[in-house]
């Protein structure tokens, strides 16, 4: 099935660091969505995103909808130690039938060091 | 938030037995649930829409006899790997999406990590 390319793919950085991602795709969406996964665990949600140029803040995270509609991108500012894990985003079409699904991105796994 | 349950969180199986892994949303009803198929550093894979009082829709590639989901009820469905081979281990999640949240909010399970020996 589709994914979105997410980038990177891995990075590790120092605590109190910003930290930038991005997902890209070939297509349209309506919604973009950020989750992090822990090792173990089923992603949480963090940010959703409904309107082109959107541009949200959940704490330390702010998350952009692309004008395109074709990319979102994540940053976290001042990172801790507790934001390691996988951080995915996740696209949406439309709300009813098979344009409900969501497609997830490739991933990015975060690492902080002390 | 809303919160999705799974259950078991991992299982071991013997090559050729059958497993079946619960959905539960536990402070809401779901007439639609969705199941995700994880395998390790890769992302998550939609198998299968599970559609309450209706068969599930699978997603291309994904084989029906072998992935059976039943959605009886408003607050759980089920998936049971049938006949589970050692490439069917894999880490199994479900999602449910809360009546009247924005559209689009998924809420997910804990996982359940299936190992077929």
């Amino acid at each position: 099935g589709q994914q979105l390319n997410q980038s990177p793919q891995s990075m590790f950085i120092q605590e109190g660091e910003d930290v930038s991602m991005n997902c890209t795709s070939s297509s349209i969406f309506n919604t973009w969505l950020w989750y992090k996964q822990d090792p173990g665990e089923g992603p949480v949600l963090l940010i959703a995103l409904y309107k082109a140029g959107e541009l949200t803040s959940n704490g330390r995270l702010t998350a952009q909808f692309g004008i395109t509609r074709k990319d979102s991108f994540l940053n976290i500012s001042a990172s801790i130690p507790s934001d390691v894990g996988i951080y995915f985003c996740a696209g949406r079409t439309g709300i009813t039938g098979t344009a409900s699904k969501l497609t997830f991105g490739t991933g990015t796994r975060l690492q902080v060091t002390l | 938030g809303a919160v999705v349950s799974q259950h078991p969180s991992w299982v071991i199986c013997k090559s050729g037995t059958s497993v079946k892994i619960e959905c539960r949303s536990l402070d809401f009803q779901a007439t639609t649930m969705f199941w995700y198929r994880q395998f390790p550093k890769q992302s998550l894979m939609l198998m299968a829409t599970s559609n309450e009082g209706s068969k599930a829709t699978y997603e291309q590639g994904v084989e029906k006899d072998k992935f059976l989901i039943n959605h009886a009820s408003l607050t759980l469905s089920t998936l049971t790997v049938t006949s589970a081979h050692p490439e069917d281990s894999s880490f199994y999640i479900c999602s449910a999406r809360p009546p009247g949240g924005r559209t689009g909010e998924l809420f997910f399970g804990e996982g359940s990590r299936l190992t077929v020996l």
